[in-house]
């Protein structure tokens, strides 16, 4: 049973670039979430999507956006790249639902660097 | 806005030590994870905690959660270097079960041997 993956492994682009990032989540899960983490940080919410809509957004700007594919699977998409979103985006999935107690799965996560 | 605030941020100890990381906030949460990372990798999931005053075990670690469902606590015993990681804890709000995790900002754990 695959666990949560997500590809690119690495990426390197430069300033206002746009990146497109991919998850795929474990299998049984219909929820995908998004979280941008800072090296020595938490992660920080980006924002969720459940039945190919976004369910909740963080306090992220516009130029970030997302998709979720009838078969669960979700895209992030960040336009105009700044310096300050080089970090480790992490995908998490979770089974929506009474009873699931918002237990998130994560990849490895896309070690992204904007130059 | 909700804050998870863990403490210490940095803990370094020697192998076969015990220490206790705890994860604090003013507000109340629906359920509330422990979660290890290693650099470079995703977080893991090592426990789920629900209910106010339970405690769950997972080997040589102890987790509780408060009565009052705003705080919790990871105890581990006699630490070796394979613990070495980020601890983060998360939860999330109020009465949801969906939505995001918020995270506490981490305790970056060295065990030396």
């Amino acid at each position: 049973d695959a666990g949560v993956t997500q590809s690119p492994t690495h990426l390197i682009k430069t300033r206002g670039q746009q990146v497109t990032l991919r998850c795929s989540p474990k299998s049984g899960h219909d929820t995908v979430s998004w979280y941008q983490q800072a090296l020595g940080q938490g992660p920080q919410f980006i924002f969720q999507y459940y039945e190919e809509e976004e369910r909740q957004r963080g306090n992220f700007p516009d130029r970030f956006s997302g998709h979720q594919f009838p078969n669960y699977s979700s895209e992030l998409n960040v336009n105009a790249l700044l310096l300050g979103d080089s970090a480790l985006y992490l995908c998490a999935s979770s089974l929506s639902g009474i009873g699931s107690y918002n237990e998130q799965f994560f990849g490895p996560g896309t070690r992204l660097t904007v130059l | 806005t909700q804050l998870l605030e863990q403490s210490p941020q940095f803990l370094s100890i020697q192998e076969g030590e015990n220490l206790t990381v705890y994860c604090n906030s003013s507000s109340v949460f629906s359920s509330l994870q422990w979660y290890r990372q290693e650099p470079g990798e995703g977080p893991v999931l090592l426990v789920t905690v629900v209910t106010g005053g339970e405690v769950k075990k997972l080997k040589r670690l102890t987790f509780q959660f408060g009565d009052a469902r705003k705080d919790s606590s990871l105890h581990i015993t006699a630490a070796q270097p394979g613990d070495t990681g980020l601890y983060l804890c998360a939860a999330s709000n109020g009465s949801s079960n969906t939505g995001k995790l918020i995270f506490g900002q981490g305790t970056t754990l060295q065990v030396k041997p």
